[in-house]
């Protein structure tokens, strides 16, 4: 199975901040690496899918980039409502693992 | 407007077994590939398992040969059959649409499984 490895594991930031999460597979996945964000008692949502397409409705301060096996999610002029858990997830082929997340805290 | 309920969950016993629902509604759940995903309390997501619009089920070696998941077209639901449960699965289940390959683009609220004794 390939493993999905997402760095840091939490991180404080303020709004306006330019935050960058990592997402690593253990062997090459293409662009079939997906966003998404969970808030707390809510299901997650997806941001960005095939490593870099913003899905319908999110902000474009969102933004995916990556292929093989290094991704990254980045969130530019962070807002309060971004303020959350994110997590990697592969749809190469299954199991379709998720990273193990990223909060992302107020500092 | 797509939608995703899912309903069936509670506590049960170590060794039991549980059948967790998930209606749709603004689409066709034949159609897509649906899934389920867990998420343990305080802990990440764990995808659970697929079937696709063809019929094929696949599984996280986690849940293989103790869960099933199904379908029923007239009801547009659907299921995860869960037989010899253990504490380790005590998780919210969430159902999700998938309409590009393993890309889960709407999830529903999710239900409580809780093993317990």
């Amino acid at each position: 199975d390939i493993q999905m490895t997402q760095s840091p594991s939490s991180l404080s930031a303020s709004v306006g901040d330019r935050v960058t999460i990592a997402c690593r597979a253990s062997q090459s996945i293409n662009n079939y690496l997906n966003w998404y964000q969970q808030k707390p008692g809510k299901a997650p949502k997806l941001l960005i899918y095939a490593a870099s397409n913003l899905q319908s409705g999110v902000p474009s301060r969102f933004s995916g980039s990556g292929s093989g096996t290094d991704f990254t999610l980045t969130i530019n002029n962070l807002q309060p409502e971004d303020f959350a858990t994110y997590y990697c997830q592969l749809s190469y082929s299954t199991p379709w693992t998720f990273g193990q997340g990223t909060k992302v805290e107020i500092k | 407007e797509v939608q995703l309920v899912e309903s069936g969950g509670g506590l049960v016993q170590p060794g039991g077994s549980l059948r967790v629902s998930c209606v749709a509604s603004g689409f066709t759940v034949s159609s897509n590939y649906m899934s389920w995903v867990r998420q343990a309390p305080g802990k990440g997501l764990e995808w659970v398992s697929v079937i696709y619009s063809g019929g094929s089920t696949y599984y996280a070696d986690s849940v293989k040969g103790r869960f099933t998941i199904s379908r029923d077209t007239s009801k547009n639901t659907l299921y995860l059959h869960m037989n010899s449960l253990r504490a380790e699965d005590t998780a919210v289940y969430y159902c999700a649409r998938s309409s590009l390959g393993g890309v889960f683009d709407y999830w529903g609220q999710g239900t409580l499984v809780t093993v317990s004794s």
